[in-house]
């Protein structure tokens, strides 16, 4: 069985562009959070859809935005990239709300120069 | 507000036993969890806590107290494979069922 998948694996971005990224969650997860690890740090909350909705919201800039679809894959949109927008952005998957034993994809290591 | 504090490196020997803490504090507690991650790859989820005592798996042991809000991952037999980030983790209740991850414990095993 395929894991989380995410893409791009790395990205490189000018200040002030925009960038999608996207998650594709293991079969039957329903649940898709992202986060943001920048380097030596733990993941940070971004945000969290279950059954499509929106079901959580981390402390981050409304440039920072997201959607899931009908088959549970997810993007994560960000507007205006900032140089500490920089980061390993981590989507993990969920067969409920859960709350433990999340399983994250690889990330897409996006570089904003 | 809610935080979670654990040691940045801890080193040891093959075959030693290491011990991570991580004390808490959050609104609300819905248990522990314990992640480990490979020079930035993807998290791995390794054990979770939601009552009081120790849970095995293997070589890797997990301990709660919820009255001092207090756990621990205990790692035995440890192999030069263990070397990684260590991440206790806490349910945010102000977000649905997000995580929230502590600083993570950078653990260097040696031969």
């Amino acid at each position: 069985d395929a894991g989380v998948t995410q893409s791009p694996t790395h990205l490189i971005k000018t200040r002030g562009q925009h960038v999608t990224l996207r998650c594709s969650p293991i079969s039957g997860h329903k649940s898709v959070s992202w986060y943001q690890q920048v380097l030596g740090q733990g993941p940070q909350f971004i945000f969290q859809y279950y059954e499509k909705e929106e079901r959580g919201r981390g402390n981050f800039p409304d440039r920072f935005s997201a959607r899931q679809f009908p088959n549970y894959s997810s993007e994560l949109n960000v507007n205006a990239l900032l140089l500490g927008d920089s980061a390993l952005y981590l989507c993990a998957s969920s067969s409920g709300q859960g709350g433990y034993g999340y399983t994250f994809g690889s990330g897409t290591r996006l570089t904003v120069v | 507000g809610q935080s979670l504090e654990q040691p940045s490196e801890v080193t040891a020997v093959e075959g030693a036993i290491v011990q991570i803490n991580c004390t808490y504090q959050t609104s609300g507690f819905y248990g522990l969890s314990w992640y480990q991650q490979h020079d930035g790859g993807a998290p791995t989820f390794l054990s979770y806590n939601a009552l009081d005592g120790l849970e095995e798996t293997g070589r890797f042991s997990s301990f709660l107290s919820r009255s001092d809000s207090y756990g621990y991952l205990l790692l035995q037999e440890l192999q030069m494979k263990d070397s990684a980030s260590y991440f206790c983790a806490v349910r945010d209740g102000q977000a649905g069922t997000a995580l929230i991850f502590g600083k993570g414990t950078t653990l260097s095993v040696s031969s």
